[in-house]
């Protein structure tokens, strides 16, 4: 069974924290991506890494950053949080590109005051 | 650029009901078609996909057919049960552009509510 997983389910931050959210996959997938999802809005793509240490912008970057120093595990960093920032973060992981099922983890959501 | 329109929730619907959930997309290549569903406090979960014109996913009780020529991926079920309570996210995935590295564009997502 694939196992992907977030190291937090619920994260409080103050504003200007730096907030890291960790990602681990099990199942050797090239590619891992970071989605965060809000009401009415669907998933939007923060970040995605097809290697490691490679990664590309997604079409919500600002604010973000990443780090892909192995295979298996994706972060997510919020360098400096604010409360626009408060949201479930989803961690997802695939095979091979394009028609392949990604699989995602449980979500952490994450309350910025 | 790509985009997953998908009809807005909730949908309230009584047990054995039929389902239904529009989604239409627009897709510079050709697409992959995938359902998603996120079940309460869940992460989402692969639910069917179709990779050409004139595919039917079908999965758990639940189909979707790939129309090209209406650009659409509705998804339906006979009869649902409460257990079907769930958000369901329309996806495609474009095969037909070499940058897109097969990341997934998702729909806003429709929460389905069925009650006893």
């Amino acid at each position: 069974d694939v196992k992907v997983t977030q190291s937090s389910r619920y994260l409080v931050k103050r504003t200007g924290e730096k907030v890291f959210l960790e990602c681990v996959q099990d199942m050797d997938h090239e590619n891992m991506f970071w989605y965060r999802q809000d009401p009415g809005l669907g998933l939007r793509l923060i970040y995605f890494s097809y290697d490691v240490k490679m990664k590309e912008k997604g079409d919500i970057p600002e604010g973000y950053s990443v780090s892909r120093e192995k295979k298996e595990r994706f972060s997510l960093i919020l360098e400096s949080a604010s409360t626009n920032q408060t949201s479930m973060y989803l961690c997802a992981s695939k095979s091979g590109l394009l028609n392949t099922e990604a699989f995602f983890g449980q979500g952490t959501r994450l309350t910025v005051v | 650029g790509n985009s997953v329109t998908q009809m807005e929730g909730p949908v309230t619907l009584s047990e054995e009901a039929f389902l239904t959930i529009n989604c239409t997309y627009t897709a510079t290549g050709y697409p992959s078609l995938f359902w998603y569903v996120q079940y309460p406090g869940e992460g989402l979960q692969l639910l069917l996909k179709a990779t050409k014109a004139d595919d039917k996913g079908s999965n758990k009780g639940f189909e979707a057919t790939y129309r090209k020529e209406t650009t659409s991926f509705h998804l339906e079920k006979g009869s649902v049960q409460v257990s079907d309570s769930a958000v369901y996210f329309c996806a495609l995935s474009d095969r037909g552009r070499t940058d897109s590295w097969g990341k997934l564009q998702f729909g806003a997502g429709t929460q389905v509510v069925v009650t006893p």
